[in-house]
């Protein structure tokens, strides 16, 4: 039922892109990236809607496939802050109408 | 300011000793959970409220109990910690528009002994 992520780690260089996905075996009602800092909560970068609608962080940007139950997030020309551990989270009914998270994705953007 | 809010930050206990968490919002959000996250495991629902009086259990909601007697406080209770249960946890709120994502609290760190 957990969405599922890939890759699980990513190591880059300043500048560098890098896509992180998020598949899911259920019907996705809508899909939420969120970054983490080590030991910190998670910080809200965007949402996407069924539909196509997105709402969030303006330098990210993220798709959503309804038909194939799956979204990505790209990150370009990658900055030093970019580092953490990025959740997908997606809605299930089941869940209380709170987001269900996926393994989570660890990347490092090195100088 | 919008916020959740999580007390204590950092708890060390004996195996046993009963513990409470608190979780407190201002959001008047309906929906209201308790996620724990353990190294490569990410974010496990233990328990969601869906509103007073209205809870329900996650993936991960042994050991654990909750209450909702009022809309804003969602505590976690552990009435006899274990080391398993050593963890960051993290209370989260949503309201009930479609587009809106979910809050989180700042985390709780637990070390079981």
């Amino acid at each position: 039922q957990q969405p599922v992520q890939s890759p699980q780690a990513v190591i880059l260089r300043e500048g560098e892109d890098a896509v992180i996905n998020c598949s899911s075996s259920k019907a996705l009602y809508s899909v939420h990236w969120y970054r983490q800092k080590h030991g910190e909560a998670p910080v809200f970068l965007m949402i996407l809607l069924k539909g196509g609608e997105q709402k969030g962080h303006e330098k990210i940007s993220a798709s959503f496939n309804e038909k194939k139950q799956q979204s990505s997030l790209y990150l370009t020309a990658s900055q030093l802050s970019y580092s953490g551990t990025y959740f997908c989270g997606s809605l299930f009914l089941n869940a209380g109408n709170m987001l269900t998270f996926g393994g989570g994705t660890r990347l490092m953007v090195k100088p | 300011e919008a916020q959740v809010t999580q007390n204590p930050r950092y708890l060390i206990t004996v195996t046993g000793k009963k513990l409470t968490v608190t979780c407190s919002q201002n959001m008047n959000h309906e929906y209201m959970s308790w996620y724990r996250q353990d190294p490569g495991l990410g974010l496990r629902q233990i328990y969601y409220s869906m509103n007073v009086e209205v809870t329900d259990k996650g993936d991960v909601p042994e050991g654990y109990k909750v209450s909702r007697k009022e809309k804003r406080n969602f505590p976690l209770i552990l009435e006899s910690p274990s080391p398993n249960q050593t963890s960051l946890y993290f209370c989260a709120s949503r309201g009930t528009v479609t587009y809106e994502t979910q809050y989180f609290g700042p985390g709780t760190r637990l070390l079981v002994l």
